[in-house]
């Protein structure tokens, strides 16, 4: 149980388009999901809380308006990266809210590269 | 702001022990966690401290003392798989995670 999933696992665009990664929970349903950002060979850092029906809280240094957040029903959120430029390819990895504060189920992670 | 440090690499023969140490410079947090990532791969839960003092899951243990602002994670009997990297974790009220910066356990044969 607690599977989650995320598409596509890698990606590959031009600067300037937007690419969308969608985060799934396959087995249960999570009103909470993170979203985060990994450079390589680096940590994790969170970049928004996605809440199910309601606007995503972003952390502190992280464009709204580049990251776009839609968490329209129990079982998925999407992020979309607007506008993207190179500096943005990176690890994106979702993750949902577990039965305890402190577990997390992560996602496999996308790739994006950006060109 | 939140920040928890990590070595950023330890090594250590098959069968061994090793300590992963995490400080931090923060407070209100609920407790801390401990993840492991293998290259490319999804982090996955270890362990987790709520209160002070040591958690014994398996060969993994997890230390938490809140008056050093210290914790550790403690991986014995050590297995080739064990090589990834391992981030510590605190959690709040807001349930996210804050990571820290992560260490890169080799374990050699």
């Amino acid at each position: 149980g607690a599977v989650v999933s995320q598409h596509p696992s890698w990606v590959i665009c031009k600067s300037g388009t937007s690419v969308k990664i969608e985060c799934r929970s396959l087995d249960f349903q999570a009103t909470t999901m993170f979203w985060y950002r990994q450079f390589p060979k680096q940590s994790l850092m969170l970049m928004a809380t996605s809440n199910e029906g309601s606007k995503a809280t972003y952390e502190q240094g992280v464009e709204k308006d580049k990251f776009l957040i839609n968490h329209a029903s129990l079982t998925l959120s999407t992020l979309t990266v607007t506008s993207a430029h190179p500096e943005d390819s990176s690890f994106y990895i979702c993750s949902a809210e577990g039965a305890q504060t402190y577990e997390q189920y992560f996602g496999p992670g996308t790739r994006l590269t950006v060109t | 702001g939140q920040s928890l440090e990590q070595p950023s690499e330890v090594t250590a023969v098959e069968g061994a022990i090793v300590q992963i140490n995490c400080t931090y410079q923060t407070s209100g947090f609920y407790g801390l966690s401990w993840y492991q990532q293998h290259d490319g791969g999804a982090p996955t839960f270890l362990s987790y401290n709520g209160l002070d003092g040591l958690e014994e899951t398996g060969r993994f243990s997890s230390f938490l003392s809140r008056s050093d602002s210290y914790g550790y994670l403690l991986l014995q009997e050590l297995q080739m798989k064990d090589s990834a990297s391992y981030f510590c974790a605190l959690s709040y009220n807001t349930d996210k995670l804050i990571f820290g910066t992560g260490t890169r356990l080799q374990v050699f044969p």
